[in-house]
């Protein structure tokens, strides 16, 4: 089965707002709503910013904001900041055997 | 907060056999809530899931690395380790241990700060 389909890079300016796309299939984010987002920068253990397509964990900025269309998940972050900087994966359940399926991840790069 | 770490070797010959634990503090890998798994990232590559493992002894794993993988849960030192067999350089990679929330729902929410592994030749 193959990943979750994301763009590679994606860049935005301080304060503007960016959305990342994660693109899967009627087997995974068409019929589940177990999204999840991470961030993650090097050398650091990845972050869960978005669980259940729209939901922050304790302690996540509401300028981290997912959402999900038919079998495509979003994340938008609003008020870019300099440590916004990471890359993102999506990630989903799946009906197939892989139980879990990642996106390829997207590096976010603050101009 | 839970905290995970792994620990195992840094460098595997090729053909042998992988084997990193992780620790798991400030919560019990017998919680029913959850599931405990593992992730890796190659060098240069995106996070791949490779399974994981409830108190129950239920497992998931990676279709594609299914053959190789086994996973097991030490309760009375509340560790747990994954094991690959016949690595290759392809599994060269920092090896994660994450606390899986599945029952619903499908996330990670707590992760060690992951170990290298390399594969020699």
């Amino acid at each position: 089965q193959s990943a979750l389909t994301q763009p590679a890079s994606v860049s935005g300016s301080p304060g503007q707002s960016i959305t990342i796309s994660c693109t899967g299939s009627s087997s995974d984010i068409g019929s589940y709503n177990f999204v999840s987002w991470y961030q993650h920068r090097p050398g650091e253990a990845p972050k869960l910013i978005i669980f259940d397509v729209n939901s922050r964990p304790s302690g996540i900025s509401n300028r981290f904001f997912g959402s999900k269309s038919g079998s495509t998940a979003s994340l938008t972050i609003s008020g870019l900041q300099s440590e916004d900087e990471a890359d993102y994966y999506c990630t989903s359940y799946t009906s197939s055997t892989f139980h879990v399926l990642f996106g390829g991840g997207t590096k976010l790069t603050v101009l | 907060q839970p905290q995970l770490q792994e620990s195992g070797p840094g460098l595997v010959k090729s053909s042998e056999t992988l084997s990193l634990t992780c620790s798991v503090s400030d919560d019990s890998i017998t919680n029913d809530k959850y599931y405990w798994g593992w992730i890796r990232q190659p060098p240069g590559k995106g996070l791949e899931y490779i399974g994981s493992i409830h108190h129950s002894r239920s497992t998931f794993y990676s279709q594609s690395l299914r053959s190789r993988v086994s996973m097991a849960l030490d309760t009375s030192e509340n560790k747990f380790s994954l094991k690959l067999t016949s690595v290759t350089a392809a599994d060269t990679a920092v090896y994660y241990c994450a606390r899986h929330y599945n029952r619903p729902s499908n996330y990670f929410d707590h992760w060690g700060q992951g170990t290298l592994v390399t594969v020699s030749a």
